[in-house]
């Protein structure tokens, strides 16, 4: 079943700008990870958040958590046309599997 | 980072035939390994997890007797389309996870396509 749902479902900007997807989730986590999928590709993992941290920076990424709301989100400073993707959230509950969100389709235009 | 090698790519079949795909890490030891299929523009939907030695555990909904996951080994996984048929097409990807790894690793995927 689904946890994580993400929005917008697709999201179009220009070189330059942030990009922020968010993504909503119903149970309670142990953890968050937001991953990338290039088209026709397998996932690659971005960056993961722990229940008890609130921000988490890795280079151009910014993730923030709010256990409170079920929510997280995902901010890609100075975007690139390389960041051209899809990007789906994952909780882990317990020491369980990865459950996927829809994604994002995030397109970056130069 | 680690490295999950996923092959073929892409596989083109006739319908009724067998494939398979495997999956391996390559430079871990990976425990437990998960099998996804995904459609186009959609989420992933985790069809079974396999840990090494022990039978996989399916997702309700999935035929385990039509996907046949076969574990052998710490660093290796396949996944057996059985007598596929054309609503089998799909992009299927493989992951696998070690021990006190909280991240999952990718295969690049496979593409089949059932004539």
């Amino acid at each position: 079943s689904q946890q994580g749902e993400e929005d917008p479902q697709a999201l179009s900007i220009q070189e330059g700008e942030n990009a922020t997807m968010n993504c909503s989730y119903k149970t309670s986590i142990n953890n968050l990870q937001w991953y990338r999928q290039n088209s026709g590709r397998g996932l690659v993992h971005l960056i993961l958040i722990r229940s008890n941290e609130r921000e988490k920076h890795s280079g151009r990424l910014r993730v923030t958590l709010d256990t409170s709301k079920k929510s997280s989100s995902l901010l890609i400073t100075a975007s690139r046309a390389a960041d051209t993707a899809s990007y789906f959230c994952a909780t882990v509950s317990g020491y369980s599997t990865l459950t996927f969100g829809k994604g994002t389709m995030l397109l970056v235009s130069p | 980072g680690a490295v999950v090698s996923q092959h073929p790519s892409r596989v083109i079949c006739k319908s009724g035939t067998s494939v398979k795909i495997e999956c391996r890490s390559l430079d871990f030891q990976a425990t437990t390994m998960f099998w996804y299929r995904q459609f186009p523009k959609k989420s992933l939907m985790l069809m079974a997890t396999s840990n090494e030695g022990s039978k996989a555990t399916y997702e309700q909904g999935v035929e385990k007797d039509k996907f046949l996951i076969n574990h052998a080994s710490l660093t290796l996984s396949t996944l057996t389309v059985t007598s596929a048929h054309p609503e089998d097409s799909s992009f299927y990807i493989c992951s696998a996870r070690g021990d006190y790894n909280e991240k999952l690793f990718f295969g690049s995927g496979t593409q089949l396509s059932v004539l």
